[in-house]
């Protein structure tokens, strides 16, 4: 079953606005990570936050974890038509035994900036 | 730096045939690698991931088969393509523990006709 599931499905926004995305996921987690992606291309890695961390920043992102709530948010400040992309939230796994790097990803949010 | 490359870049292919994807890392040693399928507006489900050479674990089952047979080198493979295989097909490796970022290929678009 899908472990991280993303709201908003899409987000249309302009330029210089903040762009809100959240993930929910269900069981527990050892970290959650935040993923971009551009049209057609691999996913790049944005932000990593671990379970005893409740807020993390870099640059214009701001990443909270709430794991009583099970949910993460990325926020985008000061938004860019540069920022169009597919964002995604992936858990780490937790539990015995090894986990292998294995990550669960969410269906994503699709962010669209107007200039 | 590590580089991470896949290839083709796109590929159209007939029922029936065969598929060969291949993946390759540089710049790291004894990567974990994975392979994930991501269906239009979807998101990715991990489909194999190899800790070692020869090493090959299948998180669902289907028609595809993956191997490593070196230690940055990860391809995925199929004997009969179905037109389900059709899909974003990504590669991407890691240091093996959950607490780090994997890295991703651009991918390679694939079409079965």
């Amino acid at each position: 079953s899908q472990q991280g599931e993303e709201d908003p499905q899409a987000l249309s926004i302009q330029e210089g606005e903040n762009a809100t995305m959240n993930c929910s996921y269900k069981t527990s987690i050892n970290n959650l990570q935040w993923y971009r992606q551009n049209s057609g291309r691999g996913l790049v890695h944005l932000i990593l936050i671990r379970s005893n961390e409740r807020e993390k920043h870099s640059g214009r992102l701001r990443v909270t974890l709430d794991t009583s709530k099970k949910s993460s948010s990325l926020l985008i400040t000061a938004s860019r038509a540069a920022d169009t992309a597919s964002y995604f939230c992936a858990t780490g796994w937790m539990g015995g035994g090894t986990s292998y790097g294995k990550l669960t990803f969410g269906q994503g949010t699709i962010l669209t900036v107007h200039p | 730096s590590q580089t991470i490359h896949q290839w083709p870049a796109t590929l159209v292919q007939p029922v029936g045939s065969p598929l060969s994807l291949e993946c390759t890392v540089e710049g790291t040693s004894n990567p974990n690698l994975y392979w994930y399928r991501q269906a239009a507006g979807r998101g990715l489900q991990l489909l194999f991931y190899s800790v070692g050479i020869g090493q090959i674990s299948s998180e669902v089952p289907q028609n595809l088969s993956a191997s490593r047979p070196q230690d940055r080198q990860f391809i995925l493979s199929s004997k009969k393509l179905l037109l389900s295989d059709s899909g974003f097909y990504l590669c991407a490796w890691g240091q093996g523990s959950s607490n780090q970022p994997q890295h991703f290929g651009d991918g390679t678009r694939l079409s079965i006709l």
